[in-house]
């Protein structure tokens, strides 16, 4: 079966433009959500996908946004990049509302200059 | 609000055992996950606790006292793979979503 795939893998953009990550979950798993990983603030939660409908959000402005598809796939958008943008974002997904563990991509790592 | 802890590095030998202590605060608990994350590479999964006790894999084992709010992950006959950051998640359920929380990490150095 194959993990939760992300793309593009690295990116570099420039403050003010805007960047789309996309995140395929595993096989069957419904749920996905998002995360942000900075060396100074660790592992912070952005938000959660099931059945294209967002069930939880962190505490992100509204420059974070995502959505999802009928066939579970996510995008996450950030628009007005900001220097301090810069990170790991890693996608997650799960089974189901009551799936208990999440299995991680391997990331998207945004550097915005 | 949720408040998950860990010491930031630990350093022990190869060979050697190594318990990771994470205390937690969370307005809702649904289990406890510990997550190993190499550098430049996505955390994988190794253990989860709901109920009190210890549960054993091979040689990590994670134990959790949900009354006291703590949880530890023990890693026996050190290994220099095991050198990387270990992350202590809770799974929030104060709603049916039950979104997970992460500790900062530790950093876990395994000399020779």
């Amino acid at each position: 079966k194959a993990g939760v795939t992300q793309t593009p893998r690295y990116l570099i953009k420039t403050r003010g433009q805007q960047v789309t990550l996309s995140c395929s979950p595993i096989s069957g798993h419904r749920s996905v959500s998002w995360y942000q990983q900075t060396p100074g603030q660790g592992l912070q939660f952005l938000f959660e996908y099931f059945s294209e409908t967002q069930r939880n959000k962190g505490n992100f402005p509204g420059r974070f946004s995502g959505r999802q598809f009928s066939n579970s796939r996510s995008e996450m958008n950030v628009s007005t990049l900001e220097l301090g943008d810069s990170a790991l974002y890693l996608c997650a997904s799960r089974e189901q509302k009551g799936g208990n563990t999440i299995y991680f991509g391997e990331g998207s790592w945004l550097t915005v200059v | 609000g949720q408040n998950i802890d860990q010491p930031t590095e630990m350093t022990a030998t190869e060979g050697a055992i190594v318990q990771i202590n994470c205390t937690y605060q969370t307005s809702g608990f649904n289990g406890l996950f510990w997550y190993q994350q190499h550098a430049g590479e996505a955390p994988t999964f190794l253990s989860y606790n709901v109920l009190d006790g210890l549960e054993e894999k091979g040689r990590f084992s994670s134990f959790l006292s949900r009354s006291k709010g703590y949880s530890y992950l023990l890693l026996k006959e050190l290994q220099m793979k095991d050198s990387a950051s270990y992350l202590c998640a809770v799974r929030d359920e104060t709603d049916s979503w039950g979104k997970f929380q992460f500790g900062a990490g530790t950093q876990v150095v395994v000399t020779p």
